[in-house]
């Protein structure tokens, strides 16, 4: 695997469900960023970590929980998700928080 | 009240010739901007970026201005090629917050062979 990968790429998930979004970085980079681009708004950042410290918590709701257990893994963890969170979810990673950011392929979040 | 804004959600032009994508922001702080382009189901890569020290950044077939006074920035890409149809966003960030992009709503370029 090369780049920046994100699993799955499709979610389903009822309003009482939990699920984890994954995002691995092959890049060696020190910096992974959460977006989400709902439809016809421009990408949003929602959490930004350097060497695994959360750096930036742009104001998202506490039903989305991040986690970094290391430089190139990501998680977001989902719970009692509303259907407003239906969006397409990002990941990226840069080597340091100042360098070109890196975008994986995105997981399309549906929430019923 | 988005900061970055492209008011042309699509854009059509003929094999060959010149695309030219705008972008405005309203901030005055930033000093970064960069262009990614997106294929559907796929994440956007990065393009090219300018600094606000420059007025102009070249790179192959890409060319980006940033007009600071008019707070405009566009990109052109010559000759185009129907490889290039794809979503293009412009992003900005502020001096020492450069990990914090923010982005436009994105063009759809579709270059017709």
């Amino acid at each position: 695997e090369t780049g920046v990968t994100q699993t799955p790429r499709h979610l389903v998930m009822g309003m009482t469900n939990k699920k984890s979004l994954k995002c691995e970085q092959h890049l060696g980079h020190n910096a992974m960023y959460w977006y989400k681009q709902s439809a016809k708004k421009p990408l949003e950042l929602m959490f930004v970590y350097s060497l695994e410290e959360r750096v930036e918590n742009n104001s998202v709701p506490s039903r989305f929980s991040p986690e970094c257990p290391n430089s190139s893994h990501l998680f977001l963890h989902l719970h009692t998700l509303q259907p407003e969170d239906s969006a397409l979810y990002l990941c990226a990673s840069s080597q340091e928080l100042t360098d070109t950011q890196y975008f994986g392929p995105g997981t399309r979040l549906t929430v019923l | 009240d988005q900061q970055v804004k492209q008011n042309s959600p699509s854009l059509s032009v003929q094999e060959g010739r010149i695309s030219i994508l705008n972008c405005d922001y309203t901030n005055s702080m930033f000093d970064y901007f960069l262009w990614y382009k997106k294929y559907p189901a796929e994440g956007p890569t990065f393009l090219i970026s300018i600094s606000s020290i420059k007025d102009k950044n070249e790179d192959g077939r890409f060319t980006v201005f940033l007009n600071k006074s008019a707070k405009h920035l566009s990109l052109h890409i010559v000759p185009s090629q129907p490889g290039d149809s794809a979503v293009y966003f412009c992003a900005a960030s502020v001096a020492g917050a450069t990990n914090k992009l923010i982005f436009g709503t994105g063009t759809l370029l579709a270059v017709q062979p």
